[in-house]
């Protein structure tokens, strides 16, 4: 049974970078499959964030490609999402999730952009 | 980018009722990329539907998905009372892969 767990830091300073990792356990990243993130704001609905094909290509959504870098560490069968310059607005559980129609995800981890 | 629009925001119907999701997209659908997950409240999504018709794993066949181009159908035949959630359809054939607002399937 693949299984992803997210992992990182709850409390984000305003202006720092956001960090977190996917562990994926049950299946090898780089056998195939897209793997990326989706955040959800506190009471409010799903937004895309990013993709990473296993061969390392990524795909971002332009509302945040600015600050978004999506990485993949094969040897660790893990990928990684770094979110720099935090605000409020990005205050949400980040969910890791397989595939671009996520047939697999993460329990979820709640970030709090505070001071 | 293209937008998705669900409807209703909110359904209220009762156990054994007959539910019909629907999701209209701003322009149409690359080869029918189209999503549809249920989430339960502190839960993650859980994937329904890929390819707009193709039931994900385990999941029963009093669900259905229908639709292609920018109208797309979710349909739950007789309700069961764990079928009450937050249903999102999601496109995924063109960046950015976007969702919709998403539908609240509430007990009547």
């Amino acid at each position: 049974q693949v299984q992803l767990q997210e992992s990182g830091p709850g409390l984000v300073k305003p202006s720092e970078t956001l960090s977190l990792t996917c562990a994926v356990s049950g299946y090898s990243i780089s056998s195939g499959f897209y793997w990326g993130w989706v955040r959800q704001p506190p009471g409010k609905g799903l937004e895309w964030i990013g993709n990473i094909y296993h061969n390392g290509s990524t795909c971002y959504n332009p509302s945040l490609e600015s600050r978004v870098t999506i990485s993949i560490d094969s040897s660790k069968n893990q990928f990684s999402l770094r979110l720099t310059s935090v605000t409020a607005a990005d205050t949400a559980v980040y969910y890791c999730a397989r595939a671009r129609a996520a047939d697999f995800w993460g329990p979820g981890t709640l970030v709090t952009v505070s001071s | 980018e293209i937008l998705l629009t669900q409807s209703p925001g909110t359904l209220s119907l009762s156990p054994g009722d007959r539910a019909t999701l629907s999701c209209r997209a701003s322009q149409s659908v690359s080869s029918s990329f189209l999503a549809w997950y249920q989430q339960k409240p502190g839960q993650a999504p859980r994937l329904l539907f890929y390819v707009a018709s193709t039931r994900a794993t385990g999941i029963p066949d009093r669900f259905s998905g229908s639709g292609s181009g920018t109208d797309f159908t979710l349909t739950i035949s007789r309700l069961e009372p764990e079928d009450f959630a937050v249903y999102y359809c999601q496109q995924y054939g063109s960046s950015p892969y976007t969702f919709g607002q998403g539908t609240k399937l509430e007990i009547k």
